[in-house]
């Protein structure tokens, strides 16, 4: 199965546009990206997934290397909301139950 | 949000006991899911199910048995609970396009 590797955990200030990188080095063809993010005490919540052009969402961007092996989740104003734990998930559409989650970058917002 | 709900919300049991956490979903999602999450792990799927009657092991199934007997609820049995099931447990769901999974609140169990 391929693997993600993510920062342990970033900082960023309130209102500025946060970064969250991603590494795939392994993808194959048929992974989509997908990212989700866990707010303390809560079950994990989608946020945007995509195959291999750039996405856009009301919550956030994703911007997909033309190679595939890695991506950037992009926040364009951090709030003190986006505090959470994001994880970068490939996910295998002949395989769609599986889910391999990673242990995520821990974002802080700082105000 | 998605209407997906998990009982009990925090159980503490002793070794040994047989446990049973429960998922229910108003939306009739054919896709259903028992992770645990443990700290260093990120989450972890146990066993899920494609529909009712069918379902079929995950990543970390040992001492983990499940059943579907209606599209709505997925349980989760423990038939003997040890400490190293002491864990925060999700349920999700995914519908027929399986894009996006969403999840319930999760189940805190303290096995003693």
């Amino acid at each position: 199965d391929a693997k993600t590797t993510q920062p342990n955990s970033m900082e960023s200030n309130e209102e500025e546009p946060v970064h969250l990188p991603c590494n795939h080095s392994t993808i194959s063809g048929t992974d989509y990206i997908h990212w989700y993010r866990q707010l303390p005490s809560q079950g994990p919540e989608y946020v945007i997934h995509g195959l291999t052009s750039n996405v856009n969402n009301r919550m956030a961007s994703l911007a997909i290397a033309e190679d595939r092996k890695s991506s950037t989740l992009i926040l364009h104003r951090a709030t003190l909301r986006d505090a959470a734990v994001y994880y970068c998930i490939l996910r295998d559409v002949s395989r769609t139950y599986k889910y391999i989650f990673g242990t995520g970058t821990r974002l802080k917002v700082l105000a | 949000d998605a209407g997906i709900t998990q009982s009990p919300r925090h159980k503490v049991t002793e070794t040994g006991t047989p446990v049973t956490l429960r998922c229910h979903q108003t939306e009739n999602h054919r896709y259903m899911y028992w992770y645990r999450q443990d700290p260093g792990h990120g989450l972890r799927l146990i066993h899920y199910s494609y529909g009712v009657k069918d379902t079929d092991k995950g990543e970390v199934s040992d001492g983990y048995s499940v059943s579907r007997s209606k599209t709505e609820d997925f349980l989760l049995t423990l038939e003997s609970a040890t400490s190293s099931q002491t864990s925060v447990y999700f349920c999700a769901i995914s519908g027929q396009g399986q894009e996006t999974q969403y999840f319930g609140p999760g189940t805190r169990l303290l096995v003693l």
